[in-house]
């Protein structure tokens, strides 16, 4: 089934501990961002992609990295995570008119 | 300010009611506009894109005001199924990126 991928599910990290959220898509779109979702903040956006081998800074990136080596994957990497990145990640990519999300990554940073 | 805002309800409605959802935008640049709907720790997904002349979709029905700057959703007719978070979203020229309102929550009682 066409979609997006995000893995793992769900994690708990310990602080200061590196990570990175996987992300796949198998619609060849061009476009791949990532976003976290808290409470009372809605969904802001970290980095983004319009294509494979450029990204660009969202509006939180601080603490974040990405990459995008090809059209289908776009990780998202913590260096050293800290408490406050907890939250819930989704992934997601466009075909230039709609979004499309992944199921999320819900991350608890202890 | 924020660059989309909505209020974020509670909104509390019986089953059969009609309701209205606004969203406002800062930049008038902005050329696209979505509704999204989210269910309770899942991803958001495509309501409905928002045209310039309005547009209808069975119970829902989406309106774009440019002078304003704002975006409405009105849902006739609500149905339990229809209780969830409603995001408005809103594309940001610059870096082709979208935003997303923090969500407003309806809430259908039976």
């Amino acid at each position: 089934i066409a979609g997006i991928t995000q893995a793992p599910t769900s994690q708990i990290l310990a602080a200061g501990r590196r990570m990175t959220l996987r992300c796949t898509q198998d619609m060849r779109h061009n476009a791949m961002y990532w976003y976290r979702q808290d409470l009372g903040l809605g969904l802001r956006l970290i980095h983004y992609s319009n294509t494979a081998g450029t990204t660009g800074k969202g509006e939180v990136p601080d603490g974040y990295s990405v990459s995008r080596a090809n059209t289908d994957d776009f990780p998202l990497t913590l260096a050293s995570a800290v408490p406050s990145q907890t939250s819930v990640y989704f992934c997601a990519s466009s075909d230039g008119t709609t979004v499309f999300f992944g199921s999320g990554t819900q991350l608890s940073v202890l | 300010r924020k660059e989309v805002e909505q209020d974020p309800g509670p909104f509390n409605v019986p089953e059969g009611a009609t309701v209205a959802f606004n969203c406002t935008y800062s930049n008038s640049a902005s050329q696209s506009f979505f509704w999204y709907r989210q269910d309770c720790r899942k991803e958001p997904k495509l309501l409905m894109s928002v045209y310039s002349s309005g547009n209808e979709d069975g119970r829902f029905t989406a309106q774009l005001n440019r002078a304003s700057q704002y975006i409405s959703l009105l849902i006739r007719d609500s149905k339990l199924s229809d209780s969830a978070t409603y995001l408005c979203v809103v594309n940001i020229p610059a870096g082709n990126m979208l935003t997303f309102g923090g969500g407003t929550r309806l809430m259908v009682k039976p």
